[in-house]
């Protein structure tokens, strides 16, 4: 009963470098999300997906890359890291019926802890 | 995840006490809500949830009321115990879609 898996679980960046951040969900859930939460804020949406192939932006994508290539994984990609990104990063999933207006219990992951130095 | 919450809202109670918990939401178009619960180093975990459509839910000592007119929400919590301290978020859906939009927290304490 894994639910939602997270990898790395910390990890520390030089400004300027990439990663990737892995997010896998065994729920069969067509949703998922990826967010980021500072110190004393709630968590800000950067991208979600309704499905494979499917993503968008949340409230805070700048910086940031996603792909849905498969209903289990949705990777969060960072190309040039910057202090600013400094963050826990949550990834999660739900069902969701696509009518927008059913409930949608989000599952969330144990999240990424990462600095940018 | 122990640097996340040092700035936020924190409500003592004694253990046995009741706790509410109240979130101020921003949409009045929202139709759906959930209450997440935060421990330290941990994701956040599904407490309970209410639909536009009601103003109150009761789940195991637990209970959500909304108030539309004032866009307030609240999580009462009975008989608040050690197990409750955490950082407790609402979040609410936009409606006809997915998107989430999570309040700042509360960290609750409870004292022994």
């Amino acid at each position: 009963n894994a639910g939602v898996t997270q990898t790395p679980k910390f990890r520390i960046l030089k400004i300027g470098q990439s990663m990737t951040l892995q997010c896998a969900q065994d729920m069969n859930h067509n949703y998922m999300y990826w967010y980021r939460q500072d110190p004393g804020m709630g968590l800000k949406l950067i991208y979600y997906s309704v499905g494979a192939g499917i993503t968008d932006k949340g409230e805070v994508p700048n910086g940031y890359n996603v792909s849905r290539s498969t209903t289990e994984d949705f990777p969060l990609r960072l190309e040039l890291a910057a202090p600013s990104q400094t963050s826990v990063y949550f990834c999660a999933s739900s069902y969701g019926t696509g009518q927008g207006g059913a409930k949608n219990i989000q599952y969330f992951g144990a999240g990424t802890r990462l600095s940018v130095l | 995840g122990e640097s996340v919450g040092l700035h936020l809202p924190t409500l003592s109670v004694q253990e046995g006490d009741n706790s509410i918990i109240n979130c101020a939401y921003s949409n009045s178009a929202s139709d759906y809500f959930i209450w997440y619960k935060q421990e330290s180093g941990k994701g956040p975990q599904f407490i309970i949830d209410i639909r536009s459509n009601m103003d109150k839910r009761q789940g195991q000592r637990v209970t959500v009321l909304l108030n539309k007119t004032v866009k307030h929400l609240s999580l009462q919590i009975a008989a608040t115990q050690p197990g409750d301290s955490a950082v407790y978020f609402c979040a609410e859906k936009t409606s006809g879609t997915y998107k989430y939009i999570f309040g700042t927290g509360t960290r609750l304490k409870v004292l022994a």
